[in-house]
Order: structure tokens, then C-alpha cells, then sequence
């Protein structure tokens, strides 16, 4: 199984800021990587796919970079809503798996 | 509207049967493999299994965790997808949903629509 690695847990930042999470996986997925935002108590929602294209309705804060083993999620600029727990997901081979989360918090 | 409805959530005991339903709209149902996922109480995304469309005749593949005791089934007809749960463990305990596989240039599989979940308790 192909294991992905997301840092960090947990991170808390002002509106306005920039913000990076990283994934990492145990093997090369190319480009298979999707990114999904969950708020609490709601079902994920795709963000990204294909590591680095937006999804239709996205904001345009929001961009995926990367291939192989490592790739990031940026929002550019923080904004309240966005507060919530972001999973990457690699869809290069079954069984598909997520990172552990990043959780968003804003200070 | 395009939505996935999940329901069929109960508080179940151990080794006990459940069937978990997910109802389509909006879309036609046929043309998409379906996944479904699971999340623990206060844990991440865990993939369940998955079967695809009718151009692939249905096919399903499962995570090990629950390989032999659960089944995916699809009836096109209703446009509904099934999660049957055999031999329930605590472990199972979660919230399950239920999300449409959609494609980009052939080979990039992705969730682009999920339903609201429905949670399966197993406890004494």
C-alpha cells in the first residue's frame, strides 16, 4: 500500500497569510494526487486534482504543486472559510489512501 | 442538482448484518464507478471499496479491512448504490459515505461529489 505522509498536523495563522502543506508519499505517484477540504461535521469536497488542477467553483486561492513523492497545497491568501482539516489522497493504485490530515486554524 | 444520499445507519450490534443505500440524482448514475469511504470518530479518511459503471460491468474491489464481509452492488435502474456490512466489528464503527468517481484526461481518477454520510455504531 502506498502511505502518505502530511505535514504539519496541525497548524494556526491570521487571516491574510500564506499557507503550505506538504504531502509525501512512500512511492512515486506522479502526478495522482487529489487534495479535499472537510469542515466539521460536513463531507470532504474536492479541492484539487491531478496534483495541480483546480477544481470547477474552487477558489483560485487555492493551488496544488508537485510529482513523484512530494507536493503541496497552497492558499495564497488565508481567508476564514477556510478553516477546516485538508487530506491529500493519491489515486495511482488501490487501495486509494489519505494523508492524515492537515487542520487548519485561524488565529 | 447532482447529489449523493446515503442512508441506512443504525446502532448495530457485533456480528450483526446492515445495508447502507446511496441514492443518486441528477446525473446519470450508470456512466460512474462509485466509492465509498468511512471516517472513525475523530480520525481521518479510510476508502471502503469501490464499483464501477456498467461499461466495466460492475466490478468491485475492496480494502482488506473489510474484504469478505462487505459487498458494494449497484442497481442503475434506481440509481442507487449499496454497502452491505456483514459480520460487523466495533471497528467499523464510523461515518460511511458515498462518493462519485469522476476522470480527467483518462487516467486521473478523483471524488468530485460526495453525500452527507450516514454513521454505523457497533456496539453491545
Amino acid at each position: 500500500d502506498i502511505q502518505m505522509t502530511q505535514s504539519p498536523p496541525s497548524l494556526s495563522t491570521s487571516v491574510g497569510d500564506r499557507v503550505t502543506i506538504t504531502c509525501r508519499a512512500s512511492q512515486s505517484i506522479r502526478t495522482y494526487l487529489n487534495w479535499y477540504q472537510q469542515k466539521p461535521g460536513k463531507a470532504p469536497d474536492l479541492l484539487i486534482y491531478g496534483a495541480s488542477n483546480l477544481q470547477s467553483g474552487v477558489p483560485s486561492r487555492f493551488s496544488g504543486s508537485g510529482s513523484g513523492t512530494d507536493f503541496t497545497l497552497t492558499i495564497s491568501s488565508l481567508q476564514p472559510e477556510d478553516s477546516a482539516t485538508y487530506y491529500c489522497q493519491q489515486s495511482s493504485s488501490k487501495p486509494l489512501t489519505f494523508g492524515g490530515g492537515t487542520k487548519v486554524e485561524i488565529k | 442538482e447532482v447529489q449523493l444520499v446515503e442512508s441506512g445507519g443504525d446502532l448495530i450490534q457485533p456480528g450483526r448484518s446492515l445495508r447502507l443505500s446511496c441514492t443518486a440524482s441528477g446525473f446519470t448514475f450508470g456512466d460512474y464507478a462509485l466509492n465509498w469511504f468511512r471516517q472513525a470518530p475523530g480520525k481521518g479518511l479510510e476508502w471502503v471499496g469501490v464499483i464501477r459503471g456498467k461499461a466495466y460491468g460492475g466490478a468491485t474491489e475492496y480494502a482488506a479491512s473489510v474484504k469478505g464481509r462487505f459487498t458494494i452492488s449497484r442497481d442503475d435502474s434506481k440509481s442507487i448504490a449499496y454497502l452491505q456490512m456483514n459480520s460487523l466489528k466495533t471497528e467499523d464503527t464510523a461515518v460511511y459515505y458515498c462518493a462519485r468517481r469522476n476522470v480527467w484526461n483518462y487516467f486521473y481518477y478523483y471524488m468530485d461529489i460526495w453525500g452527507k454520510g450516514t454513521t454505523v455504531t457497533v456496539s453491545s
